[in-house]
């Protein structure tokens, strides 16, 4: 474990279903990020969050939507995906002095059908 | 934000010194080069973090020129399982700014034994 938990590790979900994704951190971290990697792709930075407050939306579709409640967690809600959307989402957190980088979670393997 | 580039692929033989250049020719004066390590199916593993000179820890060495236009990151005696794709980033962390850190590309590293 990385101290950042990441649920569910796998997702099935068709296309009219909402789900979502839950991020949890315990290192008194006070930034945190979604980054989506599709198969054979760079990592995409979708969101960033600093002290619950969104501070960056890189042009991402309405179709996702995050939620931070708190500095420890970290939400991305589902709905009406498409088969493109199917990718790893991937985490991270990071401290405010910028020094030790990001800390990834695994990441929620997410197939869309 | 400052664009990084490194080689696509690198092979190595188990044992061996393994040297990654990293180019970033318009890195600003606040921006620190980190690297990181993903294996497939996980997410990106923070390795190392530097600003100028040399950095060491127990996994590897990072090497900064005076310009810092480039950085090497250095693994002694890899091993099998440092097969891995290897990025190299650029960027502010702080939190409150505009904290993002952009992956490329990165190196595919392949160690036979």
């Amino acid at each position: 474990e990385t101290g950042v938990t990441q649920t569910p590790r796998h997702l099935v979900m068709g296309m009219t279903n909402k789900k979502s994704l839950k991020c949890e951190q315990h290192l008194g971290h006070n930034a945190m990020y979604w980054y989506k990697q599709s198969a054979k792709k760079p990592l995409e930075l979708m969101f960033v969050y600093n002290f619950k407050e969104q501070t960056e939306n890189n042009s991402v579709p309405s179709r996702f939507s995050p939620e931070c409640p708190n500095s420890s967690h970290l939400f991305l809600h589902l709905h009406t995906l498409q088969p493109e959307d199917s990718a790893l989402y991937l985490c991270a957190s990071s401290a405010r002095s910028g020094l030790n980088g990001y800390t990834f979670g695994s990441g929620t393997r997410l197939t869309v059908v | 934000l400052a664009k990084t580039t490194q080689p696509i692929s690198m092979d190595s033989y188990e044992g061996q010194e393994v040297n990654i250049t990293c180019s970033h020719n318009n890195i600003a004066t606040n921006d620190y080069i980190t690297w990181y390590q993903q294996f497939p199916s996980q997410g990106p593993r923070f390795i190392i973090q530097g600003y100028k000179t040399k950095v060491t820890n127990e996994v590897a060495s990072l090497f900064i020129p005076a310009d810092r236009k480039s950085s090497t990151l250095s693994l002694p005696r890899v091993s099998l399982s440092d097969t891995a794709v290897y990025y190299c980033l650029v960027g502010q962390n702080y939190g409150g700014a505009t904290n993002k850190l952009i992956f490329g590309t990165g190196t595919l590293l392949a160690v036979q034994p």
